[in-house]
């Protein structure tokens, strides 16, 4: 009965290639996010979609493309994936439309690391 | 630009020691602060929270200290254990709308026995 659940938790790959990450959550939130850990461990927001609408968009290079199909799902899509690409990748969750102060509910995480 | 500055990035704590993390905002906005706490190979999980109005909350051995004048808040951790060895992040939210959560650097803390 995992809350937010990411696939796949590790992901190796090759410069140049195109690589998706899956996110579902069970918890019943309108909104979810995707956040970018770097090697030092800080914690950067990329997305956030509430209803499947985008509602933040961070600076971050038109090569990733979330797609939200329903509010359950968040997907991430990067394409031409370069070395400083290799990150670990959260999905998270939160509840109550409107509220993003609300407690988020992090996935276990999907490292890509880019060869 | 970092909207909210931790400190420090490291600490080692001997067990039944007090581990204290301290993090700085400069947004007066800012009305909600919450704590996570990630494991290795986990996701950070919400350890700890307050809001402006309250000074101090209170969650076992874990306590947030706030001062709103100085735009300053900590998290202290009583009687430490090596179970709490983790990376610590203090995030900061605005009210209203969709608004994103701004997370501290990150303290990695290590309790040794």
């Amino acid at each position: 009965d995992t809350a937010v659940s990411q696939t796949p938790k590790y992901l190796v790959t090759q410069m140049g290639n195109d690589k998706s990450i899956k996110c579902e959550q069970n918890l019943g939130h309108d909104t979810m996010y995707w956040y970018k850990q770097d090697s030092k461990k800080f914690l950067k927001i990329m997305f956030s979609y509430n209803n499947k609408e985008l509602i933040i968009n961070e600076t971050v290079p038109n090569r990733f493309s979330p797609k939200s199909p329903d509010k359950a799902h968040l997907n991430l899509h990067i394409n031409s994936l370069e070395l400083g690409d290799s990150a670990v990748y959260f999905c998270a969750s939160s509840g109550l439309p409107g509220l993003i102060k609300d407690t988020q509910y992090f996935g276990p995480g999907t490292r890509l690391t880019v060869l | 630009q970092q909207q909210v500055k931790q400190s420090p990035q490291s600490l080692i704590v001997q067990k039944g020691g007090i581990s204290i993390i301290n993090c700085a905002y400069e947004n007066t906005a800012f009305d909600y602060f919450p704590w996570y706490q990630q494991f290795p190979g986990k996701g950070p999980a919400l350890l700890i929270a307050i809001r402006p109005d309250v000074s101090e909350k209170k969650e076992g051995r874990f306590t947030i200290s706030f001062n709103k004048s100085a735009k300053q808040f900590s998290l202290h951790i009583m009687d430490s254990q090596p179970g709490d060895s983790a990376t610590y992040f203090c995030a900061a939210t605005l009210s209203g709308g969709y608004q994103k959560v701004t997370f501290g650097i990150g303290t990695k803390l290590q309790v040794i026995p």
